[in-house]
Parts: structure tokens; C-alpha cells; sequence
């Protein structure tokens, strides 16, 4: 059964700061990985989709990659603002679960001014 | 593109009642649409995949008798709750498979249902 790990749980860091949000899962036969952004009481935001054959993906201050052989993913932010702020998650899908994602528990960044 | 509604976006109802909450695909068809629930603190837990025309897929520990769906279009997908208690208070979350060529079958989320049952 697939387990996906988020690291931290919490992080808060001051503005312009460069950080790093950890996922690790423990089956390495995925599909692809997916970071997703959640504000308080809403659903998500697709930030990054990585498949199983790349390396890595950048949108804007994101750079997202993967190690799927170490079963290891980053999310790397650049010069964070405090509309970052919100809870970061990482998803998994298996090769063979059809379109099922598996999340983590996320990490829960602040930003401060 | 790629958008998913869901209806409402909260709602409060007494003990035994039921509620049902909508999911839409606005832009695309959905052949396979996916009910999470989230609680307080707490990631995302796929509760069942539902697939237009057939009946849906519940994960381990969901009641289906309790928690309906039916798929009857390409672009809506509904969940009710039924016999609601205050234990099913959650944040309810569908989200939609868009299966394009181009987008890898990525699921696309909708906003959330806020679901408080008194």
C-alpha cells in the first residue's frame, strides 16, 4: 500500500526567503506526482504535475522534482511572498490504481511580512 | 479550461437529514469522477470513484449505503449523504478525470462542500 510523507508539517518562514517542502512515498512504481496548494476551507490548485519519466517541472518561483527511484520529490519556492501562505500537497498515482491519487498530509507554510 | 463545480459550497443540516452534493465538469466530459473527504487537519481520503453509467467504486470502510452516488452524465456526479450525524461533518471534495490526450488524465478538483451536521 502505497504511503506518501510530508516533511514538515508546518513551516514558517519570512518573506523572500528561498524554501524547500519535502514528499517522499514508498512505492516507487507511480505514474505521476502532483503538488497541489490548498487555502483554508477551499479545494486545490494544481501547481505541478511531474510524470514518472521526468526529472522536474518550473511554473514561475516553483521548480518541482523527482527522484522516483529514491521515491523523493521537492518543492522547491523562490523568493516566497506572503501569498504563498497555505498548505502544500503532494499526490501520488500508481502505474496500476487507474487515476487514484494518494496524498500526503501536507506542510502547512506561512509566510510572514 | 478544466473546471469543476461543486454545489453548494456549504451547508448545515439537522441530524438524520440527508444532503446531496453536486459535482460538474463546466468545459470538459468526465468519464470517471472521484468524493474525498478531508477533516480538520487532516489530507485528502478518496472515499469512492464513481463512473458515468455504472455503478461506483467504494474504497475500504465506506458505506455505500450511506453515501449514494450516481454518475448519470459525462459532466455531473452527485453524492448524498444520507442519515447524516455530526460525525460526517466534513469538507467534501470531488474532482473530475479529464481524459484528453494532452492532459495525462489529470484530475481536476472542484472547491469543496463544507458539510456541518448538527
Amino acid at each position: 500500500k502505497q504511503e506518501v510523507t510530508q516533511i514538515p508539517a508546518a513551516l514558517s518562514v519570512p518573506e523572500g526567503e528561498n524554501l524547500v517542502l519535502n514528499c517522499s512515498f514508498t512505492d516507487s512504481a507511480i505514474y505521476n506526482l502532483q503538488w497541489f496548494r490548498q487555502d483554508p476551507g477551499k479545494g486545490l490548485t494544481s501547481l505541478l504535475l511531474i510524470q514518472s519519466s521526468q526529472r522536474e517541472q518550473t511554473s514561475g518561483r516553483l521548480n518541482a522534482s523527482l527522484d522516483k527511484s529514491s521515491g523523493r520529490s521537492t518543492l522547491y519556492i523562490a523568493a516566497s511572498q506572503p501569498g504563498d501562505s497555505a498548505t502544500y500537497l503532494c499526490a501520488v498515482r500508481q502505474e496500476t490504481s487507474g487515476s487514484r491519487l494518494t496524498f500526503g498530509e501536507g506542510t502547512q507554510l506561512t509566510v510572514n511580512p | 479550461g478544466a473546471v469543476v463545480s461543486q454545489h453548494p459550497s456549504w451547508v448545515i443540516c439537522k441530524s438524520g437529514t440527508s444532503v446531496k452534493i453536486e459535482c460538474r465538469s463546466l468545459d470538459f466530459q468526465a468519464t470517471t469522477m472521484f468524493w474525498y473527504r478531508q477533516f480538520p487537519k487532516q489530507s485528502l481520503m478518496l472515499m469512492a470513484t464513481s463512473n458515468e453509467g455504472s455503478k461506483a467504486t467504494y474504497e475500504q470502510g465506506v458505506e455505500k449505503d450511506k453515501f449514494l452516488i450516481n454518475h448519470a452524465s459525462l459532466t455531473l456526479s452527485t453524492l448524498t449523504v444520507t442519515s447524516a450525524h455530526p460525525e460526517d461533518s466534513s469538507f467534501y471534495i470531488c474532482s473530475a478525470r479529464d481524459t484528453s490526450v494532452h492532459t495525462y488524465n489529470e484530475q481536476f478538483f472542484g472547491p469543496g462542500t463544507r458539510l456541518t451536521v448538527l
